[in-house]
């Protein structure tokens, strides 16, 4: 059984532009979580799904953050119009059931 | 509200000493869980251990050990005889079944460095 995979590792971008990550759970996994997580802290929740609905969303998730995960496999968060904050490790878990999250590699963000 | 404090930023120690890493918790369910993972400078978080609110037996694998006491709200976890690939950033967290999204609430972590 694999783990939750997360794509790109490491993605650069200019401010302005708009970025897309990828996670694929574990398979059958019905719950998938996005968090972030800046330097020196701990993660942040961001979002969730159960199958393919998005069912809560934190403060943290402004309306240039968009996060879906169609038929209920892997999911995507795209954040537009990049800002400097938004520099951080995009850290994406999944979950049968609601217990045990595990995580994926992240993705870092860098944002000039 | 749910909250985790992790107080101690870093710790360094000799290879082959023992150290706790201190946890303490805030939450008013009365139904939570509590985790430890580690973050190796690769990044990706490794779960450790889940506990529940539920069961306060200390647990021990290999050379890590956890004690839980709701009493003081902590739930400490000790590396016995230490060893270099210990060395990682280390978290505790909370879930607790408010909202049903059972999302993780973490500490700012505790930075293991184990010296050769």
């Amino acid at each position: 059984d694999t783990g939750v995979s997360q794509d790109p590792r490491h993605k650069i971008t200019k401010r302005g532009q708009n970025v897309t990550f990828r996670c694929d759970p574990i398979s059958e996994h019905n719950r998938l979580y996005w968090y972030r997580q800046t330097l020196g802290q701990g993660p942040e929740f961001l979002t969730y799904f159960q199958n393919e609905a998005q069912l809560e969303k934190s403060r943290l998730l402004s309306d240039r953050f968009s996060a879906e995960r169609p038929k209920g496999s892997f999911s995507t968060l795209e954040i537009q119009r990049t800002e400097q904050g938004d520099s951080a490790m995009y850290l994406c878990a999944s979950t049968l059931g609601g217990e045990t999250q595990y995580f994926g590699p992240g993705t870092r963000l860098l944002v000039l | 509200a749910q909250k985790v404090t992790q107080a101690q930023t870093e710790i360094s120690v000799v290879e082959k000493e023992d150290v706790t890493l201190d946890c303490v918790y805030e939450t008013r369910d009365t139904t939570y869980y509590l985790f430890w993972y580690k973050q190796p400078p690769s990044g990706e978080l490794v779960f450790l251990i889940r506990r529940n609110s539920f069961d306060e037996q200390n647990e021990i694998s290999g050379r890590y050990s956890w004690n839980f006491q709701k009493s003081t709200s902590s739930f400490n976890f000790t590396i016995t005889a230490s060893q270099v690939v210990d060395s990682a950033v280390y978290f505790c967290a909370l879930s607790a079944d408010q909202t049903g999204a059972n999302n993780l609430f973490f500490g700012t972590g505790t930075r293991l460095t184990v010296i050769p």
